[in-house]
């Protein structure tokens, strides 16, 4: 199975600041099409996840510009350029290159 | 507007069988365009990948359930289920149905998850 990392487990934020979660992936998650297949999900409180960003750096319909992700390989960098009140929640990485998929342990943004 | 919605009993007895349903409106569980996928979150942890169905009879499953999980698809009711025997505390979560692509990627729509406690 490949194993996803995320860091850091908690990261409290101020708003209007930014913020970066970290994933890093066992294997590389770039297939021979050329499509690498990570994708980013935000729990917010009392909810089902939520896709945010998908097939590594592809902002899902009505994701605010605000989020965004660098990285290649095996090591990825989520960005919240201005966290605002409504980010608060825990952001999952997940690897859709082969099954069985595997999501991170999740990382809990909060509010300072 | 593509809804889920995942139903069942809410308490399952060790050693006995879950079922859960899920629901889907606003598309069909028979469009090739996607698969239905069933992942649960135990309390208070991640979220685990139980398995998958694709053109309602291509299925593909986490390994470390692959004995004791089923989903199967009815075309007539437009629906999702998810079977998975032998249950222990250990698979006390919250179950979500959710679509993706036909090949493996990204879950767009989620339903709303429902809690199965296993508990005697």
């Amino acid at each position: 199975d490949i194993v996803m990392t995320q860091s850091p487990l908690s990261l409290p934020v101020t708003p209007g600041e930014p913020a970066s979660i970290s994933c890093r992936s066992s294997q590389s998650l770039l297939h021979s099409n050329g499509f690498t297949y990570v994708d980013w999900y935000l729990q917010k409180p009392g909810q089902s996840p939520q896709l945010l960003i998908y097939l590594g750096s592809n902002r899902a319909s009505g994701v605010p510009d605000r989020f965004s992700v660098s990285g290649s390989g095996t090591d990825f960098t989520l960005k919240i350029s201005r966290v605002e009140a409504e980010d608060v929640g825990i952001y999952y990485c997940m690897q859709a290159l082969q099954t069985p998929l595997t999501f991170g342990g999740g990382t809990r943004v909060e509010i300072k | 507007q593509v809804q889920l919605q995942e139903s069942g009993p809410g308490q399952v007895k060790p050693a006995e069988t879950l079922s859960l349903t899920c629901t889907v409106s606003g598309g069909s569980v028979s469009d090739g365009s996607f698969s239905w996928t069933w992942i649960r979150q135990p309390p208070g942890k991640g979220l685990e990948w139980i398995g998958y169905i694709y053109n309602s009879r291509t299925t593909d499953y986490n390994p470390s359930l692959r004995s004791r999980v089923t989903i199967s698809a009815d075309r007539s009711k437009n629906q999702i289920s998810l079977r998975l025997s032998s249950v222990t505390a250990a698979d006390t979560a919250v179950y979500y149905c959710a679509r993706g692509p036909p090949a493996l990627g990204e879950f767009d729509y989620w339903g709303q998850g429902t809690l199965v406690t296993v508990s005697s």
